[in-house]
């Protein structure tokens, strides 16, 4: 069965410490893993894509790297601002268009 | 622009009404699909269209009925909830396959409260 694993389930941090969280999945034949934001009480916002092994992407403090196994997100000198739910998703369709999504970190940036 | 609008934000119902949540998108996106959202839970998918038609229904309870009027226009009728229905109703999109990259962009959310 595929299934998404993401851990920590919470991480606190101080302003400017860096850190990882951890995305790790068994699916046949991916199509893709999703990396998304989520506020309290407000949807998920797209972060980044990934498509194979050894790809990476950055926004702002945020990179995100996949390997065969499991995608990191890792988060450069945080601000109190990144403090949200970390989401991350893979299809579970040949068409790539359906999305089981990992039980989230749950990330809190102390100033 | 990446907006999926969702309408009403918040809503409280009883279980004998019969209410709809409404989305829409103006990204040129064939899919779109209904997630529902409980407290602390990822997002759980409830239903797929793919060029205004159903294409998948994950076993969801027919008190919940979608509609797609047209390429823009999502709808979730609602009719005879209970409690437990009480959740963070997700809109969201993407392009199909073949069409681009299949990252869906959601909407706000309507939070829903079944008394």
């Amino acid at each position: 069965e595929d299934q998404v694993t993401q851990s920590p389930e919470a991480l606190r941090l101080q302003e400017g410490e860096s850190s990882s969280l951890n995305c790790s999945y068994t699916v046949s034949g991916l199509r893709g893993l999703f990396w998304y934001r989520q506020d309290p009480g407000k949807g998920p916002e797209f972060l980044f894509t990934l498509y194979s092994a050894g790809e990476e992407k950055e926004k702002e403090r945020l990179k995100a790297t996949l390997t065969k196994k499991e995608s990191f997100l890792h988060i450069t000198a945080p601000k109190p601002e990144d403090s949200a739910t970390y989401l991350c998703a893979v299809p579970y369709n040949n068409a790539g268009n359906m999305l089981t999504f990992g039980g989230g970190t749950r990330l809190m940036v102390k100033p | 622009d990446t907006e999926v609008t969702q309408t009403p934000k918040h809503l409280v119902m009883g279980m004998t009404n019969k209410k709809s949540l409404k989305c829409e998108q103006h990204m040129g996106h064939r899919a779109m699909y209904w997630y529902k959202q409980k407290a602390k839970k990822p997002p759980e998918l409830m239903f797929v269209y793919s060029y205004e038609k159903l294409s998948i229904n994950e076993s969801v309870p027919s008190r919940f009925s979608p509609e797609c009027p047209n390429s823009s226009l999502l709808n979730l009728h609602l009719h005879a909830l209970q409690p437990e229905d009480s959740a963070l109703y997700l809109c969201a999109s993407s392009h199909s396959r073949g069409r681009g990259n299949t990252e869906a962009f959601f909407g706000q959310g309507t939070r829903l409260t079944v008394v």
